[in-house]
C-alpha cells in the first residue's frame, strides 16, 4: 500500500508570495492532518479535515489555510509568506476509528 | 504552554546500550502516547504507542513505561544500534479511538548510538 504523499518536496518563495502544497493519504484514509516542523517550535498542528470538513484548527493566523477534495486529497495555502514561515510541512492520515497517524516525508518551505 | 515535556534533548549511547527518554504531560484528558522516530529528511514514523490502561507495552526491543499517577511515560530502546540513530518525539492526544484530535508533540530527543 502506497504511503503519504507530498507535493511538491521542496519550495522556495519570497516574503509576500504565497504557496499551496499538496497531501495524498494512504488509500482508505479520510482524516488528513497537517503540522508544522521547525527546530525552535518543534511540530505544532495546523488543522485536520475529514470528509472535506476542517475538524480542528491549531493556533495559527488565517495566512494557513487548507481544503480537502472528495477523494480525501488535502491542499494547504499559505498566503502573504513571512520569514518565519520557512519549515517542514508535514501531512498525517488516518484511518476512520484509529489512532494512528501516518506522515508523509513533507514539504521543506524555504522563504527569502 | 507546553503541553509534553521531553527529555533529554540529546542522547549519546554506546552500540548495544539502553536509551531511555522521558516525557511528561500536563493534561490528565490525554488518552494516547505514541512514539514517533524521524530520520534526516524524512516524516515520523510510528515506533509503538501506548493507552494509559496498561503500565507497560514492548514490542522488540522498543518499550513504553507509563506512570499515570506521575502523569509520566518513557521510551526503552535495549540494545541500542547505530541504525537507532534518529530523532524520537512523545505525543499525546485526546479521544482515542476516535482519530479526531490533533497530536502534541514533545520537542524531541536525538539520539546518537555510537560503536
Amino acid at each position: 500500500k502506497a504511503g503519504v504523499t507530498q507535493t511538491p518536496r521542496y519550495l522556495i518563495k519570497t516574503r509576500g508570495q504565497q504557496v499551496t502544497l499538496s497531501c495524498s493519504p494512504i488509500s482508505g484514509h479520510r482524516s488528513v492532518s497537517w503540522y508544522q516542523q521547525t527546530p525552535g517550535q518543534g511540530l505544532q498542528f495546523l488543522f485536520e479535515y475529514f470528509s472535506e470538513t476542517q475538524r480542528n484548527k491549531g493556533n495559527f493566523p488565517g495566512r494557513f489555510s487548507g481544503r480537502q477534495f472528495s477523494n480525501s486529497r488535502s491542499e494547504m495555502n499559505v498566503s502573504t509568506l513571512e520569514l518565519g514561515d520557512s519549515a517542514l510541512y508535514l501531512c498525517a492520515s488516518t484511518r476512520v476509528g484509529t489512532d494512528t497517524q501516518y506522515f508523509g516525508p513533507g514539504t521543506r518551505l524555504t522563504v527569502l | 504552554q507546553q503541553q509534553v515535556k521531553q527529555s533529554p534533548q540529546s542522547l549519546i549511547v554506546q552500540k548495544g546500550g539502553i536509551s531511555i527518554i522521558n516525557c511528561a504531560y500536563e493534561n490528565t484528558a490525554f488518552d494516547y502516547f505514541p512514539w514517533y522516530q524521524q530520520f534526516p529528511g524524512k516524516g515520523p514514523a510510528l515506533l509503538i504507542a501506548i493507552r494509559p490502561d496498561v503500565s507497560e507495552k514492548k514490542e522488540g526491543r522498543f518499550t513504553i513505561s507509563f506512570n499515570k499517577s506521575a502523569k509520566q511515560f518513557s521510551l526503552h530502546i535495549m540494545d541500542s544500534q547505530p541504525g537507532d540513530s534518529a530523532t524520537y518525539f512523545c505525543a499525546a492526544s485526546i479521544g482515542s479511538g476516535s482519530g479526531n484530535t490533533p497530536l502534541v508533540f514533545g520537542k524531541g530527543t536525538r539520539l546518537s548510538v555510537i560503536a
